[in-house]
């Protein structure tokens, strides 16, 4: 089972500032990884697919990059409104799996 | 708009059975596989069963298999999980999603049904 790691735990940042999320691969997954973001009570939301594309309706401000077994989700002006969970998801192998979750804080 | 609505979860003691429901709307339901993912507290997601379109084609996580069993009725745009044996780590959100392993990503997912194992 390919394990992702994400760091780190939790980002405490302003309004305005830059976020990079890490995502780390035990083995590598090519392209074949997502960022998820997700707010409490909500349905989680598919941000980023094959690394780097972003899914439909998702701001510019959210950017992903990497391959092989190291991957970053960026957000270049954190607004209100991005401070969640994120988590990476591989589809590589069967079953996929996913990474623990970065929290994304005020700070 | 695309909709995922689920229902059923609740508290349930160990050794026990709960059958949850996910009613989409939005989309071609038919056509389309429908996974079950859940995320235990303060753990990552882990998806757990995947349905194909037609319905004859299921798939279970090792954590699951023989105990859950995954359903869809095409007719009522409606995918089951009927979870029986239930243990204690099986205490989670349970999401369902449009997409399946290896294939698609995960989307859209619903909102989520609490299922609590617990005496």
């Amino acid at each position: 089972e390919i394990v992702l790691t994400q760091s780190p735990a939790t980002l405490s940042l302003s309004p305005g500032e830059r976020a990079t999320l890490s995502c780390r691969a035990s083995q590598s997954v090519s392209s074949y990884l997502a960022w998820y973001q997700h707010k409490p009570g909500q349905a989680p939301r598919l941000l980023i697919f094959d690394a780097s594309n972003r899914a439909t309706g998702i701001p510019a401000r959210f950017s992903g990059s990497g391959s092989g077994t190291d991957f970053t989700l960026t957000i270049t002006s954190l607004e209100p409104e991005d401070f969640a969970v994120y988590y990476c998801q591989h589809r590589s192998n069967w079953p996929g799996t996913f990474g623990q979750g970065t929290k994304l804080e005020i700070k | 708009e695309v909709q995922l609505l689920e229902s059923g979860g609740g508290l349930v003691q160990p050794g026990g059975s709960l059958r949850l429901s996910c009613v989409v709307s939005g989309f071609t339901f038919s056509r389309q596989a429908m996974s079950w993912v859940r995320q235990a507290p303060g753990k990552g997601p882990e998806w757990v069963s995947v349905v194909g379109g037609s319905g004859t084609i299921t798939h279970y996580a090792d954590s699951v298999k023989g105990r859950f069993t995954i359903s869809r009725d095409n007719s009522k745009n409606t995918v089951y999980l009927q979870m029986n044996s239930l243990r204690a780590e099986d205490t989670a959100v349970y999401h369902c999603a449009k997409g399946e392993p290896l294939h698609s990503w995960f989307d859209p997912w619903g909102q989520g049904t609490l299922v609590t194992v617990s005496s």
